[in-house]
């Protein structure tokens, strides 16, 4: 799976949009990116996925480069719960199943 | 539609003793991973297994650990004679089977938190 790099910390206003940044160079055609956040003591939240298209749902969107070498998540509006650390994943579809976490972003939402 | 759920949510035990944590995966996934996580530290993956199966277990460590997935209850996860650095937060997961295109996506229960004196 393809190592990717994400900024070890962000600040973001309540209410406003975060913009959570992703590095993956090394990404392979067959290869998704997930994203998933832990909020403090809990198990770690599934949010979205994608391939090379963009993608939205009820939490967030996910912007993916035509190059696929980056990508950023957005949470729109963000509230003071969005507080975690987010963590995205490089993963190759199909055989093998494990998530390799690495340290992710910690977000702050400030009221 | 319940998620995954995991118990106990805290266990202590002490330095010797064996310690024994349980994952039941969410309704129609047959596929459980566990994870663990030090303090202050990020997850890693132990072990994933179906029913019956170990399917990898290249996070585990070699001795005193072991997990299993029977046909019928839950997944469990075994530490025997617990030593101080198995206190963590140990999480599972749950997925169903592979959609046409190999995608699977893994849902988290709560974790249960090992405390070793």
């Amino acid at each position: 799976d393809a190592k990717t790099t994400q900024p070890p910390s962000m600040d973001c206003a309540e209410g406003r949009a975060a913009n959570l940044p992703c590095n993956h160079s090394t990404i392979s055609g067959n290869e998704y990116v997930y994203w998933y956040r832990q909020i403090h003591s809990q198990g770690p939240q599934y949010i979205i996925h994608g391939l090379k298209n963009n993608e939205t749902n009820e939490m967030a969107s996910l912007i993916i480069t035509e190059d696929r070498k980056s990508s950023t998540l957005i949470l729109p509006h963000a509230t003071l719960r969005d507080t975690a650390v987010y963590y995205c994943i490089v993963r190759v579809a199909g055989s093998n199943y494990k998530l390799t976490f690495g340290k992710g972003t910690l977000l702050t939402v400030n009221p | 539609n319940a998620g995954v759920m995991q118990n106990p949510r805290h266990l202590v035990r002490r330095r010797g003793q064996e310690a024994r944590l349980r994952c039941s995966p969410m309704k129609g996934h047959s596929h459980v991973y566990w994870y663990r996580q030090l303090p202050e530290e990020g997850l890693k993956f132990m072990v994933y297994l179906q029913k019956e199966n170990i399917i990898d277990e290249s996070g585990m460590p070699k001795e005193r650990f072991s997990a299993e997935f029977p046909k019928e209850g839950p997944s469990i996860l075994r530490i025997q004679q617990v030593v101080r650095g198995d206190s963590a937060a140990y999480f599972c997961a749950s997925s169903s089977k592979r959609t046409g295109q190999g995608l699977s996506i893994s849902f988290f229960g709560p974790g249960t938190r090992l405390t070793v004196l």
